[in-house]
Order: structure tokens, then sequence, then C-alpha cells
């Protein structure tokens, strides 16, 4: 079968750091996508890996290793304009459909 | 604005009714992709479109769901005799290529009645 496991909800402090993991099992791989959500709102793209490594886009980065099935969303400097639910998304190498985790809640306090 | 829209933003109806939502991509791109979300979970892929052709439909999309997009632009999503279960946000998406990033319209929230 086809899985993406993500942290239901997370909490962090403004100013801080998170992490946001993905695990994924899914028969073909042909990239990973994180999205940004905001209660009531379309998901935003963030960011693309396909190759193992780390992603750098200003505040935000995002791993991926291929062979432990993982990804990890980095937010630096949080602000509370952050608070929104992270998305990952694996891309089928199928038929390029895109398989979707249920997301994480990120709570940022001041 | 180029980005993707959708109409209506939010439709009320009740059980038994038709309903029909509209999707504008962004105008050079050539896949147009149809999303349902639920609270609290990702989206979920109902059926997606190359151009004027609908490529792919997903098991979740009973005969009571059609799409359609006529001229390889515009889309629309009908749902016959809504049930409360139909209740959802809507989501469509579009990307220049398989290959590329999709992106996401503002959705139709849909509460059946």
């Amino acid at each position: 079968g086809q899985n993406i496991d993500q942290p239901t909800e997370m909490t962090a402090t403004e100013g801080a750091i998170v992490q946001i993991n993905c695990t994924y099992q899914t028969s073909g791989f042909n990239g990973l996508f994180w999205y940004q959500q905001h209660a009531g709102e379309a998901p935003t793209f963030l960011s693309y890996n396909v190759l193992d490594g780390l992603e750098e886009k200003g505040r935000f980065s995002s791993f991926l290793s291929r062979s432990k099935g993982y990804s990890y969303l980095l937010l630096k400097e949080l602000q509370m304009k952050d608070s929104a639910s992270y998305l990952c998304a694996v891309r089928s190498d199928s038929n390029y459909q895109l398989i979707w985790g249920a997301g994480t809640k990120l709570i940022i306090k001041p | 604005d180029t980005g993707v829209s959708q109409n209506p933003r939010h439709k009320i109806t009740k059980r038994g009714q038709n309903v029909t939502f509209r999707c504008d991509p962004i105008s050079e791109h050539n896949r147009l992709y149809w999303y349902r979300q639920t609270l609290g979970q990702g989206p979920e892929f109902l059926t997606y479109f190359q151009n004027e052709a609908q490529l792919e439909k997903s098991r979740l999309l009973s005969d009571r769901f059609s799409a359609e997009r006529p001229k390889g632009s515009f889309s629309t999503l009908e749902i016959q005799r809504t049930e409360q279960g139909d209740s959802a946000m809507y989501l469509c998406a579009s990307s220049l290529a398989s290959q590329g990033e999709q992106f996401f319209g503002p959705g139709t929230r849909l509460t059946v009645l």
C-alpha cells in the first residue's frame, strides 16, 4: 500500500526552529513536495526534493533521504504567521500523481 | 490575477440537489487536477485532465461525480444528488506539465444540509 506519515500537531515558540518529519512508503517515487496551508485556504508550494540532500530556501529548508523514505521540513526564526498546516506529498513515478499526508498543524506561541 | 480561480467559493445546498463548480487554471498550464479535502486531512485526488482529456479518475469518484474540461481551459465538476458526506472543500490545481509543481485555487467549500 501507499502511506505517508506526519505528526498530527506540533507546538513551537516564536523565533525558534522546528523540524517537521515525514516518512513515506510508496510503490514509486518521483519527488517529494512540502506545501503550507493556512486554515480555510488552499495549499501553497514550499519546496521540492527529488535527490537526496538539503534544499534551502530562505527560512525554510527541506531534506530528503530516499533510502530511508524520510524527509523533513525545517523552519527557522519562526514567526506567528508560520502557524499553519504543513503537508508532505510524494509524487508517483507511474502516473505523476501526488499522494498526500494528512498534514502537521504547527502552532506558534509567543 | 493570473493564479488559479474557483467559483463559487462557498456553496450550501440541500441533500439531493445537484451542484456544479468551476475552475479556471493558470492559462498556459495543460494539466488540471480536482481534489477533495476534509478537515484535518490532506487533499484526496479525484481526477485530472491533460488538456481536454480526462486521464484518470479516483475510485473515490462515484457515478454521481462528473468532470469536464471541454476546450482544455476551464473545468467543471458536477455532483448529482448530493449527500451529506459530500460536504468538503473541493480544490482545483494546475501544472505546466506532469513534472511541474501544482498551483492550487482557493477552493469551493460545499455544505450539504
